[in-house]
């Protein structure tokens, strides 16, 4: 069974640019979480997708964060414009169903100069 | 808002020694509770997932608790080896699949 991926794996942007990130949940999987992680911390959750509708996204700074999730499968994480407290490492997890057990991705690296 | 720590943030054992790694959660009506092994720049791999009905799960010499009246669930490692050092992470789990994770407790397992 494949695992989530997610591209790019690291990314460096200067303060103001845009950046976008892409994730693939695992075939079948109905839930979908974008998180961030800030070096020595655990996971935050950003958002949190049931197939293509949001569940919740209480903790996504929306003046500058978005995220979708096509047809209910790949989903991608955009920043507009990125600040330098977004560097951080967001991961982005799925599960059967909202009370499963989450299978994480590899990660994508995001360096703001 | 529910809260997870993790104490302590930092353990260093010998090789072979039995250990046992804490998480406590504020908010006891957790639906399950679910603990993850992260190595450097990797991303977190699940070790075990306990429903809030369960008081324990074992795999292999992981074995997990969980004492919801009290707030706590803690993650014992038999016969620790070197190859299990890394970050390991708790989070708590509401009915509606958010999770609240803990900042994770960093074990170094030495030869």
């Amino acid at each position: 069974e494949a695992g989530v991926a997610q591209s790019p794996r690291y990314k460096i942007i200067e303060k103001r640019q845009s950046v976008a990130f892409w994730c693939n949940p695992i075939s079948g999987h109905a839930t979908l979480y974008w998180y961030q992680q800030i070096l020595g911390q655990g996971p935050k959750l950003l958002i949190q997708f049931q197939n293509n509708g949001v569940v919740d996204d209480s903790q996504l700074p929306k003046d500058r964060f978005s995220a979708e999730r096509l047809k209910g499968v790949d989903s991608t994480l955009k920043i507009q414009p990125a600040k330098l407290e977004d560097s951080a490492v967001y991961l982005c997890a799925s599960s059967l169903e909202r009370v499963s057990e989450q299978y994480f991705g590899p990660g994508t690296r995001l360096t703001v100069t | 808002k529910q809260e997870v720590t993790q104490i302590p943030a930092a353990l260093s054992v010998p090789e072979g020694e039995n250990l046992v790694l804490n998480c406590s959660f504020t908010d006891s009506a957790i639906y399950n509770l679910q603990w993850f092994r992260q190595d450097p720049g990797k991303g977190l791999t699940s070790l075990l997932l306990i429903q809030s009905s369960q008081r324990e799960q074992t795999s292999g010499r992981l074995n997990a608790s969980l004492d919801k009246s009290s707030g706590r669930s803690t993650l014992y490692i038999a016969a620790s080896q070197p190859g299990d050092s890394a970050t390991y992470l708790c989070a708590g789990n509401t009915n509606a699949g958010k999770s609240t994770f803990g900042d994770g407790t960093t074990l170094t397992v030495k030869p």
